[in-house]
């Protein structure tokens, strides 16, 4: 079964600054995507990026990036010129064969001014 | 928005009675899944269908169950209900494309009283 572990149960940063969550993932399948989702206050799940195993180029969107490490099975999630509303709990998930969403614990990010 | 919607936003309940949860996914999308959110058990998905028929099961019970219907929208009954059952429940639907992710409701916040 595969297993997500997000070790960083909590972070703070400074607005402007940029930020880096880990996620690692455990699984024994060559072909899966793995995904960051956040979820702020208001408690609706937001899709943040997305990355396919099989492509080795990193995933961007705007402020957000990510650093996957197929062979290390790491997934981490950078944030730039971070902004109070990127405020959340931010979750790393798994989906491989059968399309269900494996989640990990979450990281709960605060951005101070 | 993300185009899935879930009804009702809100449920108070007691032990022992049944409720249904309804969510109307994404236009054009054919797979809805079901995940409960809860502070002891984190996210978990529960079940899929795709176009009207069940395709995966995760840890849902045996007092639970789902239907999607000829027009996609789907159903989450829940019944016997315990006070352990009162979780955030969302869902989600995609395309049949998996690295496009799943997009997710505003769920449906359960209270067993």
């Amino acid at each position: 079964a595969q297993t997500v572990t997000q070790s960083q149960p909590e972070m703070s940063v400074q607005e402007a600054e940029t930020v880096t969550l880990s996620c690692t993932y455990d699984t024994s399948e060559s072909n899966y995507y793995l995904f960051w989702y956040k979820q702020p206050p208001s408690r609706q799940m937001i899709l943040v990026i997305r990355q396919e195993a099989y492509k080795q180029q990193n995933a961007t969107e705007n402020r957000f990036s990510v650093n996957f490490q197929k062979a290390a099975k790491s997934f981490s999630l950078k944030i730039s010129d971070s902004q109070l509303g990127d405020t959340a709990m931010y979750f790393c998930a798994f989906e491989g064969y059968g399309n269900k969403l494996v989640f990990g614990a979450g990281t709960i990010l605060r951005v101070k001014s | 928005d993300s185009g899935v919607t879930q009804t009702p936003k809100h449920l108070i309940t007691a032990t022992g009675q049944r409720v249904t949860l309804r969510c109307s996914p994404r236009s054009g999308d054919l797979s809805v899944y079901w995940y409960q959110q809860s502070l002891d058990q984190g996210l978990q998905f529960l079940i899929q269908y795709y176009n009207g028929e069940e395709r995966a099961k995760g840890n849902i019970l045996e007092r639970f169950s789902a239907q999607q219907f000829p027009d996609l929208h789907s159903e989450l009954n829940l019944s016997s209900l315990e006070l352990g059952d009162s979780a955030l429940y969302f869902c989600a639907s995609s395309d049949s494309s998996p690295e496009a992710g799943q997009y997710f409701g505003p769920g449906t916040r359960l209270t067993v009283l």
